[in-house]
């Protein structure tokens, strides 16, 4: 049962474009939303995050997106650059199995073409 | 400010045989998970501690991992005996509460069992 989604397991862009990447979730407890980037052999690192009472929220170059109706938040990155190469991992917080809980996406690999 | 510390990084064993990992989280940090990550997938919850105890440990196979958080600070990961299956890294993360927050990881201990 694979609560959180991630569709595409890889993405391809041309650096200084824009960079969408997608998740979609399937419990509506879910009230809180992160992005993590991971580059290898290190562990995730915090990218931003969204509160599900907002529809957008920007730090820099990133911005998150969230659609409640459609369960869905995407992330944008513009403009995408080279070091934005890595694993990008959406993460749902929210009351699920009887606590609160993070639950991650399978995530999506990035690879920013210079 | 200190990160989430782990350790090892890498360790190989054969299967059948125990190992043990360490965690010192984010000084102040109420709340401890354990994830393991299996190559192309998201990070999995294995546990979640809030202070000393635990909170969610649903999806702790628990006939063969154990996990301790010893005076609500530093936690162990055991695993007795390891299966073949049990090759993947294992991230520790911690947060300053349950529900809302971000997530801060350690760069994991990457398991091999032969």
């Amino acid at each position: 049962d694979q609560q959180v989604k991630q569709n595409s397991p890889s993405l391809s862009v041309q650096e200084g474009r824009i960079s969408i990447l997608n998740c979609d979730y399937t419990n509506s407890m879910f009230d809180y939303f992160l992005w993590y980037k991971k580059y290898p052999a290190e562990g995730p690192t915090f990218l931003i995050s969204i509160s599900s009472i907002k529809d957008k929220n920007e730090d820099g170059r990133f911005t998150v997106f969230l659609n409640k109706s459609a369960k869905h938040l995407s992330l944008h990155i513009v403009p995408s650059q080279p070091g934005d190469s890595a694993v990008y991992f959406c993460a749902a917080n929210g009351y699920t199995s009887g606590t609160y809980k993070y639950i991650f996406g399978t995530g999506t690999r990035l690879k920013v073409l210079a | 400010e200190a990160g989430v510390a782990q350790s090892p990084r890498y360790k190989i064993i054969e299967k059948r045989q125990s190992v043990a990992f360490w965690c010192n989280p984010i000084s102040g940090h109420a709340t401890l998970y354990w994830y393991q990550q299996i190559l192309g997938q998201g990070p999995k919850l294995l546990i979640q501690f809030q202070n000393n105890g635990v909170v969610d440990d649903s999806q702790l196979p628990k006939d063969r991992f154990s996990a301790e958080r010893l005076k609500g600070v530093d936690s162990t990961l055991k695993i007795q005996p390891a299966k073949l299956e049990d090759s993947a890294v294992y991230l520790c993360a911690s947060s300053l509460q349950l529900a809302k927050n971000i997530q801060y990881f350690g760069a994991g201990t990457r398991l091999s069992v032969l």
